[in-house]
């Protein structure tokens, strides 16, 4: 199947920090990439609808401002958690569409944040 | 909106079967997914229906049934690492298109 390349796996950050999360489509183009967020043993919500070339598309209650969404190419999305809490601290992952098929996502690795 | 249930646990023993339910409302369904999620990592694809009937891809199979609003999962000849959380998602047109993900089923096997 296609690949997805998330980045990094893992980060600590201090309180006040920006952390930026790569994700990357290796073997396909996607227009459309998607950032979940996912609390320990509960399921992925889904944060935001990240389009190529476009603003991307925040879920109620996301703050667009904090969670900074650029999709600047066919094969690239990247999430950036600005000045980020120890209540931003969570599991994120990405997965993005092939724009050929309008089938199944494909995942990224995810990303463990922890804010100290 | 969608409303995706399933079960939140399941235990069951090394080489018997296990089926995992899911129901859902949607407006617009445009297919239905399942996935795999070990402890920390993201999740894994296992399959796709999008027409009613029995999908089978090696162990797992899944069933739909659109009248119903009503999806399984089946696990044959488990083997302890299909210990995992597994994920019902529905892509509904009312939604965007966007998957909504169930609550995910955790599985433990046991020897």
């Amino acid at each position: 199947g296609a690949v997805v390349s998330q980045h990094p796996s893992r980060v600590i950050c201090k309180s006040g920090t920006s952390v930026k999360i790569e994700c990357r489509s290796l073997d396909f183009q996607a227009t459309t990439m998607f950032w979940y967020r996912q609390f320990p043993k509960k399921s992925l919500m889904l944060m935001a609808t990240s389009n190529e070339g476009s603003k991307a598309t925040y879920e109620q209650g996301v703050e667009k401002d904090k969670f900074l969404i650029n999709h600047a190419s066919l094969t690239l999305s990247t999430l950036t958690v600005t000045s980020a809490h120890p209540e931003d601290s969570s599991f994120y992952i990405c997965s993005a569409r092939d724009s050929g098929q309008h089938t199944e996502a494909f995942f990224g690795q995810g990303t463990r944040l922890t804010v100290v | 909106g969608q409303n995706i249930d399933q079960p939140t646990e399941m235990t069951a023993t090394e080489g018997a079967i296990v089926q995992i339910n899911c129901t859902y409302q949607t407006s617009g369904f445009n297919g239905l997914f399942w996935y795999q999620q070990h402890a920390g990592e993201a999740p894994t694809f296992l399959s796709y229906n999008v027409l009613d009937g029995l999908e089978e891809k090696g162990r797992f199979s899944s069933f739909l049934s659109r009248s119903k609003g009503y999806s399984y999962l089946l696990l044959k000849e488990l083997q302890m690492k299909d210990s995992a959380s597994y994920l019902c998602a529905v892509k509904g047109a009312a939604a965007g298109n966007k998957l909504t993900f169930g609550g995910g089923t955790r599985v433990l096997v046991k020897p």
